[in-house]
Formats: C-alpha cells, structure tokens, sequence
C-alpha cells in the first residue's frame, strides 16, 4: 500500500499561474485534508472533505479551491498565485470509523515568484 | 490566537537520556489528543494519541500524559536516540463535524551522541 501519495514533489510558479495539487488514497478512508505548513509554524488547515460529495472550508481557505474527485483523490487548485501562497502544502486523511487519527502525505513544496 | 502551544521551541538531549516535551492547550472542549513527529523533508508522523478521558497512555518509548486541569499535554521519550531527531507536534481535535486537527508550532528535538 503507498498509504497517501501526492503530486507533484515540488513546484515553482509565477505569480498569476494556476496550478492543481493532487492527492490519493489506497486506506479507503473517507476524510481528507490539505494543510500549508510555512517556516516555524504548525500546519494550518485549508479545506477539507468530510467524506466523498462534501468539501468545507478550513482556517485558511482564500485564494484556494478543492474537488473530491471520488473517494481515493482530492484535489487543491490554486486559481492565480500569489507569493503569501509559498508553502509546503500536505494532504491528509482519516478513516472516519472509530479513530479521528490522520495520516499524511509526504507533501509539495510550492514557491510562487 | 493559536488554541495549541508548545513550551519550548528547541530541546537538546545526549543519546540515552529521557526527554520531554511541552504543549499547552487552550480548549478545554477538546477530547483528542495527538503528538505527531516530522523528519526534514517529510509529512508529519503520528506517534500517539490520546483521549479527554484518560490522563496517561503509553506505547513503544513514548509516554504521553494529559492534565485537564491545567490543559497541559507532554510527550515523554525513554532512552532517547538519534533518530529521534526531529520537529514534534502537538493537535487537538476542535471539530467534531470535519475533526481538523488544530497544530502547534512545534518543539525540535536535538539528540547528540
């Protein structure tokens, strides 16, 4: 099993580009989650999916859209960048049965310019 | 203000000691506790966890002890090692709807040999 799998590992933008993140799940959990973590600090949540069909806003969701694709992947979009959005952005997800536990992918490094 | 807080920013041990870190949490609602452990250049680890109704629970090395009094969390590591090296995190659950674990900003944990 991969476990939580993101794409791309790193990534450098200009301001203005947009780009989508991606993210899947082979643990057939129903949550998910996208964080930002920047320098120094603990993650921050941006949206996340309660289970597959529902998406809801986090701490820090402007500038940022998701889509639940289906049950294994949730995306991030990033409309238009903006150099505050330079972050190392990790998704997560929990299996929503008796355990509230969150497991973690290995995360995208993201610059904007 | 941030609801999850740790004590220190920076902690150095000697190979072989024991060591403990800090958070203090601020919600006194919140009934799920988990420490997580971050290596360089890789998505946070979960350790252990632990709920509101217990004050203490142990795994392989790791003790984690909880004081709902004074909404204080530590994470003790017997015979500490240097792969032990590495950035600790303390969440808490806020949410029971989308449980969005709420992170502090972390203690980095320095092991010498």
């Amino acid at each position: 099993n991969a476990g939580v799998t993101q794409t791309p590992k790193f990534q450098v933008l200009k301001t203005g580009q947009s780009m989508t993140l991606q993210c899947a799940q082979d643990m057939n959990h129903n949550s998910m989650y996208w964080y930002r973590q920047d320098p120094g600090m603990g993650l921050r949540l941006i949206y996340y999916s309660a289970s597959e069909g529902t998406t809801d806003k986090g701490e820090v969701p402007n500038g940022y859209n998701v889509s639940r694709l289906n049950k294994r992947e949730f995306s991030l979009r990033l409309e238009s960048a903006a150099p505050s959005q330079t972050s190392v952005y990790f998704c997560a997800t929990r299996a929503g049965w008796g355990t509230d536990t969150q497991y973690f992918g290995p995360g995208t490094r993201l610059t904007v310019l | 203000g941030e609801s999850v807080g740790l004590h220190l920013p920076t902690l150095s041990v000697q190979e072989g000691d024991n060591s403990i870190i800090n958070c203090a949490y601020s919600n006194s609602a919140s009934d799920y506790f988990i420490w997580y452990k971050q290596e360089s250049g890789k998505g946070p680890q979960f350790i252990i966890d632990i709920r509101s109704n217990m004050d203490k629970r142990q795994g392989q090395r790791v003790t984690v002890l909880l004081n709902k009094t004074v909404k204080h969390l530590s994470l003790q590591i017997a015979a500490t090692q240097p792969g032990d090296s590495a950035v600790y995190f303390c969440a808490e659950i806020q949410n029971q709807a989308g449980t969005a674990l709420i992170f502090g900003k972390g203690t980095t944990l320095s092991v010498s040999s």
